[in-house]
């Protein structure tokens, strides 16, 4: 079945650092998504991206679909302590159901 | 106002017993979900219904039973409840599904069930 693997699993970095997480698919996704979820709380949509090649800003927030449409990743610019939270990407096959990667926990220390 | 609600918020029972969680959403949205988040933040679907029909059915154990009264809530039933189930089950919606865009989903503020 499909899968999506996300990493790293964890990272911890320094206030003003940038932060990448990745995702691999093992099939042609139609589309990807991102989510963020603060420590306690629940998952929020940050962004959805489904041409080959896309890339979004959101501030200091990048997100790129690969060509093949199989990876993504989310690059956070010059980390602040409100970056703290567990992303997630979620891909969806074409005609298929939305599966979640396994997040990726960012701590920042100020 | 509160897009997708969930009741309860914390839930903490004993093995055996029987327990439900109810999601509602006021997004008008077709699509409701519940997922079930791990102690390692993994979060993996296991319903979804679709304008009250059911459209995804995951392997989950059938003490789980989900049940859609109308387009806007979407309730969980568990019996015979194990510690394994020990988890935060997360309620969600959006307006389309896999076969209809758009897809982002919205999830409740999740409810933490311990078993003990």
């Amino acid at each position: 079945g499909q899968q999506v693997m996300q990493i790293p699993q964890y990272q911890h970095v320094q206030e003003g650092e940038d932060f990448t997480t990745y995702c691999n698919s093992s099939t042609t996704l139609s589309n990807i998504q991102w989510y963020k979820q603060r420590p306690g709380g629940h998952p929020v949509f940050l962004i959805q991206l489904v041409k080959s090649g896309e890339v979004k800003k959101q501030k200091r927030l990048t997100f790129q679909f690969g060509e093949a449409k199989k990876n993504s990743s989310l690059h956070i610019t010059a980390t602040q302590t409100t970056d703290v939270g567990t992303y997630f990407c979620a891909g969806m096959e074409y005609g298929n159901k939305l599966v979640f990667g396994a997040g990726t926990i960012l701590r920042v220390k100020s | 106002d509160t897009a997708v609600s969930q009741t309860p918020k914390y839930l903490v029972t004993q093995m055996g017993n029987d327990k439900s969680i109810k999601c509602e959403q006021n997004l008008g949205h077709d699509t409701m979900y519940w997922y079930k988040q791990d102690s390692k933040k993994f979060l993996k679907i296991m319903f979804s219904y679709n304008n009250k029909e059911l459209i995804i059915n995951e392997t989950v154990p059938n003490r789980f039973s989900p049940k859609s009264p109308d387009k806007a809530h979407l309730n969980l039933h568990i019996n015979s409840l194990e510690l394994g189930d020990s988890a935060v089950y997360f309620c969600a919606s959006s307006q389309g599904t896999f076969w209809a865009s758009p897809y982002e989903q919205y999830f409740g503020p999740g409810t933490r069930l311990t078993v003990t």
